[in-house]
């Protein structure tokens, strides 16, 4: 069973709209959770990280939410823009080297 | 600063021939890794190196062979292609800190086609 579970697996939404995408995990140990953006055809790139004790975390238009008690993260992206169309990739860490992936939510933003 | 670079990008090869697959980060990382993702499954670890010298399996390493001969790259081998190896590869490197635990770059992916 994967460790880490993500919604939707994919999903359309129009330009400048906002949308919000779920990541649940059963990792433990815990050290941090992180979300990664993946464009078609590139490597993965972290978009944020956050800590046991951390609630919330922001880079630009996303905002992660993170609660430790029940497990699950979250990533929204406000207004939405054509270059957000990737793949989401949340990403657990327990500490010992050894990374938990999701298997992603696939975004496409329509004009 | 290149980061993480991959070579070769794409590769087609036949059923039983053997490849290297060459990663190189100039960001004096100790730690290397070698991923692949396949459609509808997340990144998968075949091999992974925490310093110079050293290399570890990962959750899927049949049919791969990994070395560090130096700090700065992390060869992956494949010594009899199968067509269950058409994947896109990733490499990776990263740092620990104690605030952040380990961050982690990628490189850009090499597709390979076994035929």
């Amino acid at each position: 069973k994967n460790q880490v579970e993500q919604s939707p697996q994919s999903l359309i939404i129009l330009e400048g709209k906002n949308c919000t995408l779920q990541c649940n995990y059963t990792v433990s140990p815990f050290s941090n959770l992180r979300w990664y953006k993946q464009d078609t055809g590139r490597g993965p790139v972290s978009l944020t990280i956050m800590t046991f004790s951390e609630n919330t975390k922001s880079n630009g238009r996303y905002t992660a939410t993170l609660d430790a008690d029940t497990k699950q993260s979250s990533l929204h992206i406000t207004a939405s823009q054509l270059s957000d169309s990737a793949s989401y990739i949340c990403v657990v860490d327990n500490g010992n080297n050894r990374l938990a992936f999701g298997k992603g939510n696939q975004v496409v933003v329509i004009p | 600063n290149a980061g993480v670079t991959q070579t070769p990008k794409f590769r087609v090869l036949k059923t039983g021939q053997s490849m290297t697959l060459l990663c190189a980060q100039d960001m004096n990382h100790e730690y290397m890794y070698w991923y692949r993702q396949d459609p509808g499954m997340g990144l998968r670890l075949i091999h992974y190196s925490v310093g110079e010298g050293t290399t570890a399996k990962g959750e899927v390493p049949d049919g791969y062979n990994v070395s560090r001969l130096k700090k700065q790259n992390f060869l992956l081998g494949l010594e009899s292609a199968a067509p269950s190896q058409t994947s896109v590869y990733f490499c990776a490197s990263s740092y620990w800190d104690a605030s952040s635990g380990n961050t982690i770059y990628f490189g850009e992916g090499s597709w390979l086609t076994v035929v």
